[in-house]
């Protein structure tokens, strides 16, 4: 019930090639973040979702939430070596702590 | 600002033993938490903080103890440590609740290994 599916686990481009991961939810959110960690490093975040169908861009990254807010994906153009790491959704437990709930993340690795 | 910092970076403690991992950030946060992190589990919240003298368990609290004495700082507790506790552990501060009005800044986390 709390938790937020990401697919794939893993995934593997070449240098230049696009990549999207899933974030999937069987409960209507209230919002939507996603992080980036590189390897050996810690979470970083990166954007916040609220709106219902949002739209957010960051270079070459592209974020979306779904009109019925129970999924978001995170969209890269033609991968750099630099994208490399474990992008992670998380989306708000509820109540009035601030607790997030992540996903298990989408490990990618680049060849160059 | 150094953001959140956490020590020690790399601690190897034999079963049963005990350990402190402190956290502290000097962005003025309220809210405090610890996560730890293992292979294919995503993070997992242990306990967290929403102030100055308070704390409450998250989704894996069993062998943890907590406490928030001062504001800036969040300490983590191991009474007796197991090979279960082997993880990644990272800290994490938010100025309120942070997915409405803004984010959690995390830590560079601490590798403990529990032979």
């Amino acid at each position: 019930g709390q938790q937020v599916m990401q697919i794939p686990q893993y995934q593997h481009v070449q240098e230049g090639e696009d990549f999207t991961t899933y974030c999937n939810s069987s409960t209507t959110l209230s919002n939507i973040q996603w992080y980036k960690q590189r390897p050996g490093g810690h979470p970083v975040f990166l954007i916040q979702l609220v709106k219902s169908g949002e739209v957010k861009k960051q270079k070459r990254l592209t974020f979306q939430f779904g009109e019925a807010k129970k999924n978001s994906s995170l969209h890269i153009t033609a991968t750099q070596t630099t994208d490399v790491g474990t992008y992670f959704c998380a989306k708000d437990y509820g109540g009035s702590q601030g607790n997030l709930i992540f996903g298990k993340g989408t490990k990618l690795s680049v060849k160059p | 600002n150094a953001g959140v910092t956490q020590t020690p970076k790399f601690r190897v403690l034999k079963t049963g033993q005990s350990m402190t991992l402190l956290c502290a950030q000097d962005m003025n946060h309220e809210y405090m938490y610890w996560y730890r992190q293992d292979p294919g589990m995503g993070l997992r919240l242990i306990h967290y903080s929403v102030g100055e003298g308070t704390t409450a368990k998250g989704e894996v609290p069993d062998g943890y103890n907590v406490s928030r004495l001062k504001k800036q700082n969040f300490l983590l507790g191991l009474e007796s440590a197991a090979p279960s506790q082997t993880s990644v552990y990272f800290c994490a501060s938010g100025p309120d609740r942070a997915p409405s009005t803004d984010t959690q800044y995390f830590g560079p986390g601490t590798r403990l290994t529990v032979l």
